[in-house]
């Protein structure tokens, strides 16, 4: 349970086109999903909080206007990195907030991560 | 501020046991996590501690003081699959995790 998928898996694009990443909680209902970004051998680095139905909340120093996302239902949050550039390329994460269902599963705060998604601008 | 310290990396045995320490500071306080993130993978969920004390499941186990801002995860009987980097996450008043860079946890045979 609390699985969460990510596609692509993988973008390799040209400098100036967008890539659009989905993120979608499988088998429960997300009303908040998070966007990462880590670069290699560095910590995670929250880009933005997403809430179903309405605007995403931007950590300080992320454009919004580059980096859009969209949380149109409980099951599925994109991110649309715009007119990408070589310095986008990074490993994209999501995760989602699980409500909280009983079982082995953590609190309803935990975050449960989709598979990541590699850019790389050429 | 907000921050944590862990090791950055460590190196164990296989068959052996493992503590991976971790200090934060963070502004109030709503429990802390655990994660495994292997090379080139997302992070999966280990644990949880809100109350202070040890939390056991399987052959990991996290303890917390809340009061220390200290917490650590033990691991039992590691296998060479345990080779990855340990993510300690607290909770922040807004319900926000903190992330550091994580312990490299290195099983030789």
């Amino acid at each position: 349970g609390a699985v969460v998928s990510q596609h692509p898996s993988w973008v390799i694009c040209k400098s100036g086109t967008s890539v659009k990443i989905e993120c979608r909680s499988l088998d429960f209902q997300a009303t908040t999903m998070f966007w990462y970004r880590q670069f290699p051998k560095q910590s995670l680095m929250l880009m933005a909080t997403s809430n179903e139905g309405s605007k995403a909340t931007y950590e300080q120093g992320v454009e919004k206007d580059k980096f859009l996302i969209n949380h149109a239902s409980l099951t599925l949050s994109t991110l649309t990195v715009t007119s990408a550039h070589p310095e986008d390329s990074s490993f994209y994460i999501c995760s989602a907030r699980d409500g909280g269902r009983p079982g082995d599963r953590g609190p309803s705060e935990t975050q449960y991560f989709g598979p990541g998604t590699r850019l790389l601008v050429l | 501020g907000q921050n944590i310290d862990q090791p950055t990396e460590m190196t164990a045995t296989e068959g052996a046991i493992v503590q991976i320490n971790c200090t934060y500071q963070t502004s109030g306080f709503n429990g802390l996590f655990w994660y495994q993130q292997h090379a080139g993978e997302a992070p999966t969920f280990l644990s949880y501690n809100v109350l202070d004390g040890l939390e056991e499941k399987g052959r990991f186990s996290s303890f917390l003081s809340r009061s220390k801002g200290y917490s650590y995860l033990l691991l039992k009987e590691l296998q060479m699959k345990d080779s990855a980097s340990y993510l300690c996450a607290p909770m922040d008043s807004n319900y926000q995790l903190i992330w550091g860079a994580g312990t490299k946890l290195i099983i030789k045979p």
